[in-house]
Protein backbone atom coordinates (compact mmCIF):
# COMPACT_ATOMS: atom_id res chain seq x y z
CA UNK A 1 0.00 0.00 0.00
CA UNK A 2 0.80 3.97 -0.62
CA UNK A 3 2.60 4.96 2.13
CA UNK A 4 1.93 8.68 3.66
CA UNK A 5 2.81 11.26 1.15
CA UNK A 6 4.22 14.99 2.36
CA UNK A 7 5.54 18.19 0.19
CA UNK A 8 7.16 19.72 -0.23
CA UNK A 9 10.43 17.85 1.09
CA UNK A 10 11.94 20.73 1.79
CA UNK A 11 11.64 24.92 2.60
CA UNK A 12 13.59 27.66 2.81
CA UNK A 13 11.98 30.88 3.55
CA UNK A 14 12.79 34.53 5.85
CA UNK A 15 10.81 35.12 9.33
CA UNK A 16 7.51 36.52 9.01
CA UNK A 17 7.03 34.57 6.07
CA UNK A 18 4.16 32.34 5.50
CA UNK A 19 4.35 28.51 4.69
CA UNK A 20 2.10 25.42 4.11
CA UNK A 21 2.64 22.01 3.95
CA UNK A 22 0.76 19.25 2.02
CA UNK A 23 -0.16 15.65 3.51
CA UNK A 24 -1.81 12.85 1.93
CA UNK A 25 -2.39 9.90 4.54
CA UNK A 26 -2.51 6.11 3.72
CA UNK A 27 -5.98 5.32 2.12
CA UNK A 28 -8.83 4.40 4.87
CA UNK A 29 -6.99 5.81 7.53
CA UNK A 30 -9.43 8.26 9.29
CA UNK A 31 -6.89 9.66 11.91
CA UNK A 32 -4.14 12.17 10.93
CA UNK A 33 -1.51 13.42 12.57
CA UNK A 34 0.72 16.81 12.40
CA UNK A 35 3.98 16.59 14.40
CA UNK A 36 6.54 19.20 14.94
CA UNK A 37 10.45 17.51 14.94
CA UNK A 38 13.34 19.70 16.05
CA UNK A 39 16.81 19.14 15.58
CA UNK A 40 18.14 16.55 18.18
CA UNK A 41 14.23 16.04 19.84
CA UNK A 42 11.48 13.72 19.41
CA UNK A 43 8.67 14.52 17.36
CA UNK A 44 5.73 16.65 19.38
CA UNK A 45 2.47 16.47 18.09
CA UNK A 46 0.92 19.29 16.91
CA UNK A 47 -2.91 18.42 16.16
CA UNK A 48 -5.04 15.18 15.85
CA UNK A 49 -8.00 15.19 13.39
CA UNK A 50 -10.49 12.30 13.38
CA UNK A 51 -11.42 12.30 9.98
CA UNK A 52 -12.11 15.74 9.48
CA UNK A 53 -12.81 16.91 13.39
CA UNK A 54 -10.32 18.17 15.36
CA UNK A 55 -9.48 15.44 18.44
CA UNK A 56 -6.76 17.54 19.95
CA UNK A 57 -4.63 20.50 19.05
CA UNK A 58 -3.51 21.44 22.68
CA UNK A 59 -0.36 22.21 22.05
CA UNK A 60 -0.99 24.10 18.52
CA UNK A 61 0.31 27.54 18.61
CA UNK A 62 -2.70 29.13 17.30
CA UNK A 63 -1.83 32.22 16.69
CA UNK A 64 0.42 31.89 14.16
CA UNK A 65 -0.27 27.72 13.37
CA UNK A 66 -3.40 26.40 11.75
CA UNK A 67 -4.56 23.47 9.98
CA UNK A 68 -7.17 22.04 8.34
CA UNK A 69 -8.26 18.77 6.83
CA UNK A 70 -11.17 19.14 4.07
CA UNK A 71 -13.67 16.39 3.32
CA UNK A 72 -11.31 14.04 5.89
CA UNK A 73 -8.59 12.84 3.67
CA UNK A 74 -5.98 15.41 2.87
CA UNK A 75 -4.69 17.93 5.02
CA UNK A 76 -2.48 21.31 5.06
CA UNK A 77 -0.34 22.81 7.84
CA UNK A 78 0.37 26.72 7.79
CA UNK A 79 2.75 28.71 9.57
CA UNK A 80 2.28 32.80 9.30
CA UNK A 81 4.37 34.77 10.31
CA UNK A 82 6.40 32.11 10.79
CA UNK A 83 9.60 32.89 13.21
CA UNK A 84 12.96 31.51 13.72
CA UNK A 85 12.11 28.98 16.67
CA UNK A 86 9.80 27.30 13.84
CA UNK A 87 12.86 25.69 12.07
CA UNK A 88 12.11 22.00 12.45
CA UNK A 89 10.84 19.01 10.69
CA UNK A 90 7.07 18.49 10.32
CA UNK A 91 6.09 15.28 10.67
CA UNK A 92 2.93 13.89 9.03
CA UNK A 93 1.31 10.51 10.63
CA UNK A 94 -1.98 8.80 10.27
CA UNK A 95 -3.67 5.31 11.94
CA UNK A 96 -6.54 3.67 12.04
CA UNK A 97 -7.36 5.12 14.92
CA UNK A 98 -7.64 3.19 17.96
CA UNK A 99 -5.02 3.85 20.74
CA UNK A 100 -3.39 0.27 19.67
CA UNK A 101 -2.88 1.02 16.72
CA UNK A 102 0.34 2.22 15.38
CA UNK A 103 0.95 5.47 13.21
CA UNK A 104 2.81 5.83 9.93
CA UNK A 105 4.75 8.69 8.68
CA UNK A 106 5.70 10.54 5.88
CA UNK A 107 8.93 11.83 5.39
CA UNK A 108 8.52 14.86 6.31
CA UNK A 109 9.22 18.77 5.83
CA UNK A 110 12.47 20.30 6.63
CA UNK A 111 11.64 24.42 7.45
CA UNK A 112 14.81 26.15 7.52
CA UNK A 113 13.89 29.94 8.49
CA UNK A 114 16.41 32.42 7.67
CA UNK B 1 1.69 13.70 32.41
CA UNK B 2 2.68 11.30 30.15
CA UNK B 3 6.25 10.97 29.14
CA UNK B 4 9.11 8.51 28.24
CA UNK B 5 12.79 8.63 29.17
CA UNK B 6 15.55 7.25 26.86
CA UNK B 7 19.10 6.11 27.69
CA UNK B 8 21.14 9.33 26.39
CA UNK B 9 22.89 8.60 23.21
CA UNK B 10 25.01 8.53 21.12
CA UNK B 11 25.56 4.70 21.49
CA UNK B 12 28.98 3.08 19.14
CA UNK B 13 29.46 -0.69 18.48
CA UNK B 14 31.01 -2.84 16.42
CA UNK B 15 29.31 -4.39 13.93
CA UNK B 16 28.17 -7.82 15.86
CA UNK B 17 27.77 -6.42 19.21
CA UNK B 18 24.88 -7.04 21.41
CA UNK B 19 22.49 -3.81 21.85
CA UNK B 20 20.39 -2.50 24.77
CA UNK B 21 18.77 0.97 24.68
CA UNK B 22 16.96 1.80 28.10
CA UNK B 23 13.64 3.18 27.86
CA UNK B 24 11.27 4.09 30.70
CA UNK B 25 7.80 5.28 30.62
CA UNK B 26 5.18 7.54 33.02
CA UNK B 27 1.28 7.06 31.93
CA UNK B 28 -2.49 7.35 33.08
CA UNK B 29 -3.55 3.66 32.32
CA UNK B 30 -2.44 0.99 30.10
CA UNK B 31 -0.57 2.55 27.07
CA UNK B 32 0.45 0.50 24.11
CA UNK B 33 4.76 0.82 23.25
CA UNK B 34 6.30 1.10 19.96
CA UNK B 35 9.79 1.15 18.85
CA UNK B 36 10.35 3.47 15.58
CA UNK B 37 13.29 4.01 13.69
CA UNK B 38 14.59 7.27 11.92
CA UNK B 39 17.29 6.59 8.83
CA UNK B 40 18.92 9.81 7.80
CA UNK B 41 16.59 12.04 6.00
CA UNK B 42 13.57 9.71 5.90
CA UNK B 43 10.49 9.98 8.58
CA UNK B 44 9.89 7.36 11.48
CA UNK B 45 9.11 3.74 10.44
CA UNK B 46 7.90 1.44 13.34
CA UNK B 47 10.05 -1.02 14.33
CA UNK B 48 7.68 -3.05 16.82
CA UNK B 49 4.93 -2.89 19.35
CA UNK B 50 3.53 -4.53 22.50
CA UNK B 51 0.29 -3.62 23.07
CA UNK B 52 -0.02 -5.22 27.15
CA UNK B 53 1.85 -6.31 29.65
CA UNK B 54 4.49 -9.32 29.27
CA UNK B 55 4.10 -8.81 25.48
CA UNK B 56 7.41 -8.96 23.72
CA UNK B 57 7.30 -7.15 20.37
CA UNK B 58 10.06 -8.38 17.80
CA UNK B 59 11.16 -7.27 14.31
CA UNK B 60 14.33 -7.51 11.76
CA UNK B 61 16.39 -9.16 15.39
CA UNK B 62 15.11 -6.98 17.30
CA UNK B 63 13.20 -7.06 20.43
CA UNK B 64 11.18 -5.20 23.41
CA UNK B 65 9.42 -6.77 26.62
CA UNK B 66 6.63 -4.60 27.74
CA UNK B 67 7.23 -4.91 31.68
CA UNK B 68 4.60 -3.21 33.63
CA UNK B 69 6.62 -4.01 37.17
CA UNK B 70 9.83 -1.60 35.95
CA UNK B 71 7.32 0.84 33.66
CA UNK B 72 10.03 -0.04 31.25
CA UNK B 73 10.30 -1.31 27.43
CA UNK B 74 14.04 -1.97 26.40
CA UNK B 75 15.35 -2.30 23.12
CA UNK B 76 17.49 -5.54 22.40
CA UNK B 77 19.12 -6.25 19.85
CA UNK B 78 22.14 -9.59 20.11
CA UNK B 79 23.77 -9.21 16.95
CA UNK B 80 23.93 -5.53 15.24
CA UNK B 81 25.34 -4.48 11.55
CA UNK B 82 26.04 -1.51 9.87
CA UNK B 83 22.56 -0.90 8.42
CA UNK B 84 21.11 -0.75 11.94
CA UNK B 85 22.61 2.83 12.27
CA UNK B 86 19.85 5.45 12.58
CA UNK B 87 18.14 7.00 14.86
CA UNK B 88 15.67 4.90 17.80
CA UNK B 89 12.52 6.57 19.69
CA UNK B 90 10.78 4.49 22.50
CA UNK B 91 6.98 6.13 22.30
CA UNK B 92 3.96 5.40 24.06
CA UNK B 93 0.44 5.56 23.33
CA UNK B 94 -2.19 6.50 25.65
CA UNK B 95 -6.05 7.23 24.66
CA UNK B 96 -6.39 11.17 23.75
CA UNK B 97 -8.86 12.22 26.49
CA UNK B 98 -12.46 11.57 26.40
CA UNK B 99 -12.00 9.02 23.56
CA UNK B 100 -10.49 5.64 22.37
CA UNK B 101 -8.32 7.30 20.06
CA UNK B 102 -4.66 6.92 20.29
CA UNK B 103 -1.85 10.06 20.75
CA UNK B 104 1.77 9.06 21.16
CA UNK B 105 4.32 10.43 23.58
CA UNK B 106 8.16 10.25 22.18
CA UNK B 107 11.44 9.92 23.76
CA UNK B 108 14.20 12.05 23.03
CA UNK B 109 15.72 9.74 20.51
CA UNK B 110 19.02 7.63 20.57
CA UNK B 111 21.37 7.41 17.98
CA UNK B 112 22.73 4.54 17.13
CA UNK B 113 26.41 4.23 15.17
CA UNK B 114 27.85 0.87 14.22
CA UNK B 115 31.08 0.33 12.55
CA UNK B 116 32.67 -2.05 10.65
Amino acid sequence: EAGVAQSPRYKIIEKRQSVAFWCNPISGHATLYWYQQILGQGPKLLIQFQNNGVVDDSQLPKDRFSAERLKGVDSTLKIQPAKLEDSAVYLCASSLGQFNQPQHFGDGTRLSIL
Amino acid sequence: GNSVTQMEGPVTLSEEAFLTINCTYTATGYPSLFWYVQYPGEGLQLLLKATKADDKGSNKGFEATYRKETTSFHLEKGSVQVSDSAVYFCASQTQTGGTSYGKLTFGQGTILTVHP
